[in-house]
């Protein structure tokens, strides 16, 4: 059974700093996501990962397969990227669905 | 395009009673995923359908949950009786399946806005 950790639990940061979420996962997988989820709102996806590496704005995704790690930063973070960020990997075999990290909370201060 | 539907948006019950809640998911996406969401941790997934059919639904606790999509579009989600460990959020999501994608390409994986359940 796959495990995903992410690191830091709870992250605090000032305007304008480089934010690194970490996510690391114990058996092979076929495509990891990375979710964010804004308080008492639903979840969107940010990226889906199965090598290298995705930038979409300010977000820049990696992913290290054989190292079963993957990163996202955030380039000139703001108050409004704020939320919770969720690691979720996929392992394939058909029936599975996503299994989930517990998320990384996300304070940027003005 | 509009999104994943859930309501209601929150709901209160004292432990013992009967709730459910419901999903419509994108139009077309023959995917539908019911997730439970404890406060502090991951989304957990409950049950997961194709079409009107159950793909996996393993971890879903049968003895006081179920869930149907019987016409293959919306979908319920019941709980019957609720316990205090049952507060938590409800997240509903949908995606396309491709004809000849990996499995892995969750295509238009969406999230629904999600149910807050506290049982008292």
């Amino acid at each position: 059974k796959n495990e995903v950790e992410q690191s830091p639990q709870n992250l605090t940061a000032q305007e304008g700093e480089f934010i690194t979420i970490n996510c690391s996962y114990s058996v092979g997988i076929s495509a990891l996501h990375w979710l964010q989820q804004h308080p008492g709102g639903g979840i969107v996806s940010l990226f889906m990962l199965s090598s290298g590496k995705k930038k979409h704005g300010r977000l820049i995704a990696t992913i290290n397969i054989q190292e079963k790690h993957s990163s996202l930063h955030i380039t000139a973070s703001h108050p409004r990227d704020s939320a919770v960020y969720i690691c979720a990997t996929y392992s394939g075999g058909g029936a599975d669905g996503l299994t989930f990290g517990k998320g990384t909370h996300l304070i940027i201060q003005p | 395009e509009a999104g994943v539907a859930q309501s209601p948006r929150y709901k209160i019950i004292e432990k013992r009673q009967s709730v459910a809640f419901w999903c419509n998911p994108i139009s077309g996406h023959a995917t539908l995923y019911w997730y439970q969401q404890i406060l502090g941790q991951g989304p957990k997934l409950l049950i997961q359908f194709q079409n009107n059919g159950v793909v996996d639904d393993s971890q879903l606790p049968k003895d006081r949950f179920s869930a149907e999509r019987l016409k293959g579009v919306d979908s319920t989600l019941k709980i019957q009786p609720a316990k205090l460990e049952d507060s938590a959020v409800y997240l509903c999501a949908s995606s396309l399946d491709r004809k000849g994608a990996p499995q892995w390409d969750l295509y238009g994986y969406t999230f629904g806005s999600g149910t807050r359940l506290t049982v008292v």
